[in-house]
């Protein structure tokens, strides 16, 4: 059963344009998520995370949105680069950042120049 | 950020054979640390949870007496694959928290 998921394997964006990546989750235990941008053999990094008590979160060219009722989170990354091209993965966690973190399966960025 | 490494990045090892793999936290203390596994074109799977002084907690269906956890110090973890066998080539990755999770670089492991 996938806790954290999206539905959108791929996505392509025109480079200046938005870049939007959606997350649904299903356990509402969650209450706390992250974004995380991974290369191929890479490690995940660290991009912007977002707590239950909030809706939104900015950073730079990074904006995460929340809307607990519906269990779905999105990130917005304007304007995109070609640099942004890379797999998101959406996560979600317990409470804090010292808890386990659950991945969804990822979405496939490509940013064309 | 804080920084996570991972030795060995690359590992081939015959099957039957036992493979170690290090985590560190470079410049801070983690008394938990994260094991994930991602096969190719998924997602990464949590393994395990690594905590220091006290015995690893493991996810369900993740076998505790193949993947074996050490959590010695507040800087290293090691995941030791036990009588590795081709089905456990995967790449391995850690992680450890300071206000965030930071992920190590990963380790490929190819079993032959």
């Amino acid at each position: 059963d996938q806790q954290v998921k999206q539905n959108s394997p791929s996505l392509s964006v025109q480079e200046g344009r938005i870049s939007i990546l959606n997350c649904d989750y299903t356990n509402s235990m969650f209450d706390y998520f992250l974004w995380y941008k991974k290369y191929p053999a890479e490690g995940p990094t660290f991009l912007i995370s977002i707590s239950s008590i909030k809706d939104k979160n900015e950073d730079g060219r990074f904006t995460v949105f929340l809307n607990k009722s519906a269990k779905h989170l999105s990130l917005h990354i304007v304007p995109s680069q070609p640099g942004d091209s890379a797999v998101y993965f959406c996560a979600a966690s317990g409470g804090t950042s010292y808890d386990k973190v659950i991945f969804g399966p990822g979405t496939s960025l490509s940013v064309i120049p | 950020g804080a920084v996570v490494s991972q030795h060995p990045s690359w590992v081939i090892c015959k099957s039957g054979t036992s493979v170690k793999i290090e985590c560190r936290s470079l410049d801070f203390q983690a008394t938990t640390m994260f094991w994930y596994r991602q096969f190719p074109k998924q997602s990464l799977m949590l393994m395990a949870t690594s905590n220091e002084g006290s015995k690893a907690t493991y996810e369900q269906g993740v076998e505790k007496d193949k993947f074996l956890i050490n959590h010695a110090s507040l800087t290293l973890s090691t995941l030791t694959v036990t009588s590795a066998h081709p089905e456990d080539s995967s790449f391995y990755i850690c992680s450890a928290t300071q206000e965030t999770q930071y992920f190590g670089p990963g380790t490929r492991l190819l079993v032959l």
